[in-house]
């Protein structure tokens, strides 16, 4: 089962950029859709995009559009989230999930396993 | 987007109760449906996957049902570390959404 983890806690000033990594324990992330999740705080998860495993290829949530990009290494066993133009409301705890690839049914319509979290604070 | 409503939004049980909490989508989303437990601090965990089925390892107590805008989470026995927040989440659509939450706590 592969399990995520994820980079420590940031503090960035506002305007200011942050790239958050998610790597794959003993596993390369070829064969899922990588999520990003995020939840500020006392609020509900709020979907942010996701990047293709195999072909890098990236689809993003209209609100981030132009701030968030999605990469992940050659290797394919870490993937990255850098969200710019930072302001105080994207303090929030960030997460990586997984939906994995089956080439009889095709991608899984849920998210399993997810990282432990990446608190992102903005303040000036 | 597809707004999924959730209630109640905090409910006090004891353990051994049974609890239910409720999903509602703004359209038809088929069983496009899941639920999640979140403990604090902590990542969220699949329970149910396309309305009803259970994720392995999850507890038999826990269940789905549902289809087209209305779901359900049941508890049959509430147990201590049940005591959580559950959301919902859609994947009908490609731009993914969640409810706002269903807070367990003791009564």
């Amino acid at each position: 089962q592969v399990q995520l983890v994820q980079s420590g806690a940031e503090v960035k000033k506002p305007g200011a950029s942050v790239k958050v990594s998610c790597k794959a324990s003993g596993y390369t992330l070829t064969n899922y859709a990588i999520h990003w999740v995020r939840q500020a705080p006392g609020q509900r998860l709020e979907w942010m995009g996701w990047i293709n495993g195999g072909n890098a290829n990236s689809q993003y949530s209209q609100k981030f559009q132009g701030r968030l990009t999605f990469t992940r290494d050659t290797s394919a066993t870490t993937a990255y989230m850098e969200l710019s133009s930072l302001r105080s409301e994207d303090t929030a705890v960030y997460y990586c999930t997984l939906r994995a690839y089956d080439v009889l049914t095709g991608y899984s319509n849920w998210f399993d396993p997810w990282g432990q979290g990446t608190l992102v604070t903005v303040s000036s | 987007d597809i707004q999924m409503t959730q209630s109640p939004s905090s409910l006090s049980a004891s353990v051994g109760d049974r609890v239910t909490i409720t999903c509602r989508a703004s359209q038809n989303i088929s069983s496009y449906l899941n639920w999640y437990q979140q403990k604090a601090g902590k990542a969220p965990k699949l329970l149910i996957y396309a309305a009803s089925s259970l994720q392995s390892g999850v507890p038999s107590r826990f269940s789905g049902s549902g289809s087209g805008t209305d779901f359900t989470l049941t508890i049959s026995s509430l147990q201590p570390e049940d005591f959580a927040t559950y959301y919902c989440q859609q994947s009908y659509s490609t731009s993914w959404t969640f409810g706002q939450g269903t807070k367990v706590d003791i009564k």
